[in-house]
């Protein structure tokens, strides 16, 4: 079992729905991921979260918008997507370095969301 | 960003050690050499990471080469669990934004055979 929770499992939309992904994390982490894997490719990083502030957006087009209520949530807020972004949408959470940087911490994933857009 | 260059594909037979290797000619001396591994409709799992110096957990060993260019992920002894893809990735530990970026690469994908 993961300690990184997602929700939901799976998710079919069209492209004007409104729809949210759900992260969740109690391990005490201060920085969260979110990751797009499509099929067969490696995941790619599309936001970071340190300290609930955004501080990574990897060029992610506006229909995706991050959300950070807390330290321990993570949500990815979805509006007029397109089938191209049809994936798995994975979360992740790591600790941070008192003194900044992650590169020593490792992360922890979920099993992801997995989206379909009609 | 240092890439890193692994096999697409390595086959073993169960209850055998695997070498997992990976090649990393650009690696700078903050980047740290993590190993995540995925299995099928999982998210990807952590499974190790070092600096300089030989590591070993209850799931593998990772055994770097002196010059940091080339590390290599052991599986003492595979099981039909262990099927799965390896990436290995280098994380800098400069204090920024880059200490958070985790590049995903192609990966192993291994096979087990029972």
């Amino acid at each position: 079992d993961t300690e990184v929770t997602q929700t939901p499992k799976h998710l079919v939309m069209g492209m004007t729905n409104k729809k949210s992904l759900k992260c969740e994390q109690h391990m005490g982490h201060r920085a969260m991921y979110w990751y797009k894997q499509k099929a067969k490719k490696p995941p790619e990083l599309m936001f970071v979260y340190s300290y609930e502030k955004l501080s990574i957006n990897e060029s992610v087009p506006s229909r995706f918008s991050p959300e950070c209520p807390n330290s321990s949530l993570l949500n990815l807020h979805l509006h007029a997507l397109q089938p191209e972004d049809s994936a798995l949408y994975l979360c992740a959470s790591s600790q941070v370095m008192v003194f900044g940087g992650a590169g020593n911490q490792p992360q922890h994933f979920g099993d992801g969301t997995r989206l379909s857009i009609l | 960003d240092a890439k890193t260059t692994q096999p697409n594909s390595m086959e073993s037979n169960e209850e055998e050690p695997v070498h997992l290797p990976c090649n990393h000619s650009t690696i700078s001396g903050t980047d740290y050499i993590h190993w995540y591994r995925q299995l099928p409709s999982q998210g990807p799992e952590y499974v190790i990471h070092g600096l300089t110096s030989n590591v070993n957990n209850r799931m593998a060993s990772l055994a770097i080469a002196e010059d940091r260019k080339s590390s290599t992920l052991i599986l003492h002894r595979a099981t039909l669990r262990d099927a799965a893809v390896y990436y290995c990735i280098l994380r800098s530990s400069y204090r920024n934004n880059a200490g958070n970026m985790l590049t995903f690469g192609g990966g192993t994908r291994l096979m087990v055979k029972p």
